[in-house]
């Protein structure tokens, strides 16, 4: 089992551009989270879906914000255009009916 | 609406010495608990889960954590800590795993 997989690690862009953040979860797993951790706000549910349909999406923080999850092996994070606010660490969780939550090594984003 | 307290952003103790790192939580129903771990650069590892029935339960690590229905406390404990448990702790609480609200969490440092 190879975990979480995210990517990239790190990302560093220029704001106002295009940021396109990955998971693949773990295998057999129905649902995926997208959080996000900063200081300021420590952890935040952004999204989650089941069986890839978008369950609750009230944590993310604005339009810039979108996630897909076109098959249960593939999510995306889209923030577009991005600001030096949204500079954060970014999770992917997976999770299996209501077993605890797997979490990806997470993305570390920097826009300037 | 559910919400977690984590009242201590750190607890120090000697290595060697027992550990207890507080939570209380606020749930409508009964509540699954968890407590997960971070490591420097790394995504959260799940320790340890209360749903139902022994209200004390075992997790990783030597970590155990005793639910108190009537305190609605859910505290983690180690008997000896080692410098190796040093990190960040999460305490999540909700009514099922895809809602978990999770507390600000708690920096425990062990001192060899």
């Amino acid at each position: 089992d190879a975990g979480v997989i995210q990517s990239p690690r790190h990302e560093v862009t220029e704001m106002g551009q295009e940021v396109t953040l990955r998971c693949k979860p773990i295998s057999g797993h129905d649902y995926l989270f997208w959080y996000r951790q900063t200081m300021m706000r420590g952890l935040e549910l952004l999204i989650y879906f089941n069986n890839n349909v978008p369950i609750d999406d009230s944590g993310m923080p604005e339009d810039r914000f979108s996630a897909k999850m076109p098959n249960a092996s593939f999510s995306t994070l889209k923030i577009q255009p991005s600001e030096p606010r949204d500079s954060a660490v970014y999770f992917c969780a997976s999770s299996f009916s209501n077993s605890p939550l797997h979490f990806g090594n997470g993305t570390r984003l920097t826009v300037t | 609406a559910q919400s977690v307290a984590q009242p201590e952003d750190q607890v120090n103790v000697a290595e060697g010495n027992p550990l207890t790192v507080k939570c209380t939580y606020s749930v409508s129903g009964n509540p699954y608990l968890f407590w997960y771990v971070q490591y420097p650069n790394r995504g959260l590892q799940f320790l340890l889960k209360y749903i139902t029935g022994d209200n004390l339960v075992k997790g990783s690590y030597g970590f155990e954590a005793e639910f108190n229905k009537s305190q609605t406390s859910f505290h983690l404990k180690k008997p000896s800590a080692l410098v190796s448990d040093s990190a960040l702790y999460f305490c999540a609480v909700g009514t099922n795993a895809g809602k978990s609200t999770f507390g600000d969490g708690t920096t425990l440092t062990v001192k060899p």
